[in-house]
């Protein structure tokens, strides 16, 4: 079964620092699709990024690069130069192979970012 | 082009009663998911409609729960005699199909079991 692993309940990090968020996954697929969801305080579920699994490079979009070490199965999200609105629940998730009956997203437990100013 | 709409955003039930939320997915889109989220928790999978299909209800509980696709109008999820563990946020998501299963996330629904 597919299962996706969230090890830290809560981080704190200082304004500007760099973060990394650790998520992984346990999967029998050859094809499948990860992504990285940041629910803030008011509750809606944010898309941030999505790596394939044959994708050959990390992901990147703006400030947030997805760390995806295959072999490992890890997806760690890594946010650079951090600020106060990162403060959010942090949430990887995983999808079953395109083109199956049923793409549901499975999702981790999530963690809190708090950043300090 | 509006994104996924629920509504209500916020619904307040008391034990007994019904809840019925409902989804509007984007436009153009024939595929819908429903999640629900515990407080301090990650999403779960619910249930994988079509129109006028229900594809996959594994995640739905066996009984209460109930949820429609129907060729015209929003997607409904129904709960029956609500019970105060019912209480969480159930967010829906759609999708284009066709292949492509890339899921736009509604704002949710937050359901309050009194």
């Amino acid at each position: 079964a597919q299962k996706i692993t969230q090890t830290q309940p809560g981080m704190f990090v200082q304004e500007k620092e760099a973060v990394t968020l650790d998520c992984t996954y346990d999967t029998s697929d050859q094809s499948y699709g990860l992504f990285w969801y940041k629910q803030p305080s008011s509750g809606e579920m944010i898309f941030l990024i999505y790596q394939g699994s044959y994708d050959e490079q990390n992901a990147t979009e703006g400030r947030y690069s997805l760390n995806f070490q295959k072999a490992r199965k890890s997806a760690n999200l890594v946010i650079s130069a951090s600020q106060l609105g990162d403060s959010a629940m942090y949430f990887c998730a995983m999808r079953e192979p395109p083109g199956s009956s049923a793409s549901k997203i499975i999702f981790g437990s999530g963690t809190r970012l708090s950043i300090r100013p | 082009n509006a994104g996924v709409m629920q509504n209500p955003r916020h619904l307040v039930r008391r034990r007994g009663q019904e809840a019925r939320l409902r989804c509007s997915p984007m436009k153009g889109h024939s595929h819908v998911y429903w999640y629900r989220q515990l407080p301090e928790e990650g999403l779960k999978f619910m249930v994988y409609l079509q129109k006028e299909n229900i594809i996959d209800e594994s995640g739905m509980p066996k009984e209460r729960f109930s949820a429609e696709f129907p060729k015209e109008g929003p997607s409904i999820l129904r709960i029956q005699q609500v019970v105060r563990g019912d209480s969480a946020a159930y967010f829906c998501a759609s999708s284009p199909g066709q292949g492509n299963h890339e899921q736009y996330f509604g704002p949710g629904t937050r359901l309050t079991v009194t």
